[in-house]
């Protein structure tokens, strides 16, 4: 059981240049989330899906886009890479909002 | 003013000793009380859920609270340095009211052996 895998762990971009990160999930968890987490600004939320199909911004959905075609898996699109958008970026899955979240490992972007 | 508030720290404890972690929130709406775990270069994990007040123990962990106060916090007993890590409060809403969860900026604890 692997839980939430995120791909790719690492990736350095240029100023520009667009990418895409992938979260699946084997748990059959209707909720996904994407966070990022920066030092001194703790998690915040960029995007997240209640269902197949479905997607909603969170507090910082500026800049990336998301798409939940399948239900095990949540994309997190960069259309224009920004320095701004350094971080690690965290996809979690849940049963509900008020239940527990599993996180992945992160991703570690650079952007230069 | 931050919904959640944290102490970053850092804390440093000598191994053996309790550890107590504590947030403060403003919302009194809040029913749904969580601590997640961060070890260095990994994502978090879920550590100890509450619902509501009161207390909850699971092994050396105890988590505590306390509404009217709007107060909450994480007892480590007989630390170990595997116990080193961030600790991240997070609060909800009643189920339907939030899709989110309102995180604190997490506590970094050295237990030294």
């Amino acid at each position: 059981n692997a839980g939430v895998t995120q791909t790719p762990k690492f990736r350095v971009l240029k100023t520009g240049q667009s990418m895409t990160l992938l979260c699946a999930q084997d748990m059959n968890h209707e909720y996904m989330y994407w966070y990022r987490q920066d030092p001194g600004m703790g998690l915040r939320l960029i995007h997240y899906s209640v269902g197949e199909g479905t997607t909603a911004k969170g507090e910082v959905p500026d800049g990336y886009n998301v798409s939940r075609l399948k239900k095990q898996n949540f994309l997190l699109g960069l259309e224009s890479a920004a320095p701004s958008q350094t971080s690690v970026y965290f996809c979690a899955s849940s049963q509900g909002v008020n239940y527990g979240y599993t996180f992945g490992s992160g991703t570690r972007l650079t952007v230069v | 003013q931050k919904e959640v508030e944290q102490d970053p720290g850092p804390l440093s404890v000598p191994e053996g000793a309790i550890v107590s972690l504590n947030c403060t929130y403003s919302n009194s709406a809040f029913q749904y009380f969580m601590w997640y775990r961060q070890y260095s270069r990994k994502g978090p994990e879920l550590l100890m859920y509450t619902y509501s007040s009161g207390n909850k123990e699971d092994g050396r962990f105890t988590a505590q609270v306390d509404k009217s106060s709007k107060y909450i916090s994480l007892f480590i007993r007989d630390s170990q340095p595997s116990d080193s890590a961030t600790y991240l409060c997070a609060m909800s809403l009643n189920a339907g009211n939030n899709r989110k969860l309102i995180w604190g900026l997490g506590t970094s604890l050295a237990v030294n052996p």
